[in-house]
């Protein structure tokens, strides 16, 4: 079966970085691309950008742009999305997706990481 | 970017009833590329409808998606307990971004 699998909760003091791994399973994994979205607490879900598997294309929400860097690993199936210059803003859960687009810039997703909950805290 | 704005935020239902969930965007989405996704507390996301009309697999009929252009709707014919959650429509038409709306938020009256 399909399964993505976060990396565990990180704790972060204001403008460290933060790097997410996504390890993916039960699927041909440079056949579907990735995305990153986030959830801060009580608030709704916020795209952060899309990653081909096939190419490593990417394409980042304007908002990430400069700060985000999203990459992935075939040999070990396994996604990361590193985020720099964190502030307290950042606090959120972080969630991988298997998304149905692997070529252009994203599309929707069909299964969900587990997510990660990132606390940028000083 | 295309902002997509949800109504109601929160809707109040009883089991059985039909839920209608509205996403209206600021401009015309490309070949309804839009999906919806209902989440639980504490889960992620699931996702329910994508083109607008197309169920996800497993997703039981009572689930059903229109629209077309810059308005788009989700509805649940006959609510069960397991339904109530927040639902999200997004929109993959326009990218970057790709956009999700707030949420609506489906709570049993």
């Amino acid at each position: 079966q399909v399964q993505l699998v976060q990396s565990g909760a990180e704790v972060k003091k204001p403008g460290a970085s933060v790097k997410v791994s996504c390890k993916a399973s039960g699927y041909s994994f440079t056949s579907y691309g990735i995305t990153w979205v986030r959830q801060a607490p009580g608030q709704g879900l916020e795209w952060m950008g899309w990653i081909s598997t096939h190419n490593a294309k990417t394409n980042y929400g304007l908002k990430f742009q400069g700060r985000v860097t999203m990459t992935t690993d075939t040999s070990t199936t396994t996604a990361f999305m590193e985020l720099r210059s964190l502030t307290s803003d950042d606090t959120a859960v972080y969630f991988c997706a298997r998304d149905r687009d692997v070529l252009w810039f994203g599309e929707f997703v069909d299964y969900w990481g587990q997510g990660t909950l990132v606390t940028v805290s000083s | 970017e295309i902002v997509l704005t949800q109504s109601p935020g929160t809707l109040s239902l009883s089991l059985g009833e039909r839920a209608t969930l509205s996403c209206r965007a600021s401009q015309s989405i490309t070949s309804s590329y839009v999906a919806w996704y209902q989440q639980k507390l504490g889960q992620a996301p699931r996702l329910l409808m994508y083109g607008a009309s197309r169920r996800a697999i497993g997703i039981p009929d009572r689930f059903s998606g229109s629209g077309s252009g810059t308005d788009f709707t989700l509805t649940i014919s006959r609510l069960e307990p397991e339904d109530f959650a927040v639902y999200y429509c997004q929109q993959y038409g326009s990218s970057p971004p790709i956009t999700f709306g707030q949420g609506t938020r489906l709570e049993i009256k």
